[in-house]
């Protein structure tokens, strides 16, 4: 079946303005995840949804980075103001169940983001 | 402090040489669960292998395999017998979902294996 998808692959933008990622994951999964790597920080968490449930956004980095997950599906990570430091490869993964005894998360190929 | 150590950045083997990447991880759950990820040039994150922290069986699969122990908070990767198409880099996670509630995963630094032909 398919896995995660990712879109756009690659995204350059300015400084100061707004972008969304979006991610797909695969179809039956209930948990849903975004990473972040880049140089300086490596892989880093940024946020997870696990069904209808708050999502756990302990890894964000500011309040200028939200993010939703639509009908228990698709997910939009949004960032506001870019700034450059923001540069890096956001990551989605996402699980069956969400449930750490069982599951296995399975990423998608990333988006590229590049800050000017 | 670091969760996950992969002390070794980069190492360069030649085809059909065994090789070992690190991994020592920190915890204080009672109850963890350990991976490993590859990661080709064309930069997807592939998933190889999960651990539970009860069973520090070791496992084989192919060329791989992992050797788990607790007594030295190490879970290291071997790979026989290089082929070049292993060239990538090898990230070690961890998570500990009795203690952080969630289950994201918290990554080494990776090793990036080159293998010469």
């Amino acid at each position: 079946g398919a896995g995660v998808s990712q879109s756009p692959s690659n995204k350059v933008t300015e400084k100061g303005k707004d972008v969304e990622l979006r991610c797909d994951p695969i179809s039956g999964h209930t948990a849903l995840y975004w990473y972040r790597q880049s140089l300086g920080q490596g892989l880093e968490f940024l946020i997870y949804f696990q069904g209808n449930s708050a999502p756990d956004k302990s890894g964000l980095p500011s309040d200028r980075f939200s993010a939703e997950r639509t009908g228990g599906s698709v997910s939009t990570l949004t960032i506001q103001r870019t700034q450059q430091e923001d540069s890096a490869v956001y990551l989605c993964a996402s699980s069956f169940s969400g449930r750490a005894s069982t599951d296995t998360q399975y990423f998608g190929p990333g988006t590229r983001l590049t800050v000017l | 402090a670091q969760k996950v150590t992969q002390a070794q950045t980069e190492i360069s083997v030649v085809e059909k040489e065994d090789v070992t990447l690190d991994c020592v991880y920190e915890t204080r759950d009672t109850t963890y669960y350990l991976f490993w990820y590859k990661q080709p040039p064309s930069g997807e994150l592939v998933f190889l292998i999960r651990r539970n922290s009860f069973d520090e069986q070791n496992e084989i699969s192919g060329r791989y395999s992992w050797n788990f122990q607790k007594s030295t908070s190490s879970f290291n990767f071997t790979i026989t017998a290089s082929q070049v198409v292993d060239s990538a880099v090898y990230f070690c996670a961890l998570s500990e979902p009795l203690i952080t509630g969630a289950n994201n995963l918290f990554f080494g630094t990776g090793t990036r294996l080159t293998v010469i032909p």
